[in-house]
């Protein structure tokens, strides 16, 4: 079936401004990770769901970060009161089962002025 | 904190050469993982390897993996220029009841036409 998808693909705010970043993971799938990648970095762990339950949230950034994941499907990562240090590509992927591959989406570029 | 560490971080070479990428890293793993990002694109996962594997191929690809000395390395034979990418190690840990890849700051191949 289709791959991960992230929406937005770029995202422009105001500092200050709240945002909320979506992804569809692949169909099935039961783990969902959030990643957030600096320029020129690898990807930072955010968060981790297994079904519905976050089960990990230890690379959240700080309490503006929040991340949901209702139905075991969808989720949402949202960031409150965005900051400049915020910028970032955040990447979503999902995987079967634990210790599988993950299949990362084509992120959401968020850059905050 | 990122775990893996890419070496070298910058790789040119001609088409048809081997490019041979390292990785380390220093906790126990379940298992490491070969993703490729080309520029302001997602990342493409390439290979996993178990922790109790010492030698995987797919293609033109060959990992290897050395628990003992907490290293990993990717080679990739008769390069193309459709290679070009930056290529990064992903260390997949178990922690608390979390799972999550670990990425290093990986390394950029740039094979020459």
């Amino acid at each position: 079936g289709a791959g991960v998808s992230q929406s937005p693909r770029y995202k422009v705010a105001k500092r200050g401004q709240d945002v909320a970043l979506r992804c569809d993971p692949i169909s099935g799938h039961v783990s969902l990770f959030w990643y957030q990648q600096a320029l020129g970095q690898g990807p930072e762990f955010l968060t981790y769901f297994q079904n519905e339950a976050q089960l990990d949230k230890s690379g959240l950034p700080s309490d503006r970060f929040f991340a949901e994941r209702p139905e075991g499907s969808v989720s949402t990562l949202k960031i409150q009161r965005t900051q400049q240090e915020d910028s970032a590509v955040y990447l979503c992927a999902s995987s079967l089962f634990r210790h599988n591959e993950q299949f990362f989406g084509p992120g959401t570029r968020l850059t905050v002025l | 904190s990122q775990q893996g560490e890419e070496d070298p971080q910058a790789l040119s070479i001609q088409e048809g050469e081997n490019a041979t990428m390292n990785c380390s890293y220093k906790t126990s793993i379940n298992n490491l993982q070969w993703y490729r990002q080309n520029s302001g694109r997602g990342l493409v996962h390439l290979i996993l390897i178990r922790s109790n594997e010492r030698e995987k191929h797919s293609g033109r690809l060959r990992v290897t993996l050395d628990t003992s000395k907490k290293s990993s390395s990717l080679l990739i034979t008769a390069s193309r220029a459709a290679d070009t990418a930056s290529y990064f190690c992903a260390t997949g840990l178990t922690q608390g009841g979390s799972e999550k890849l670990v990425f290093g700051k990986g390394t950029k191949l740039t094979v020459n036409p």
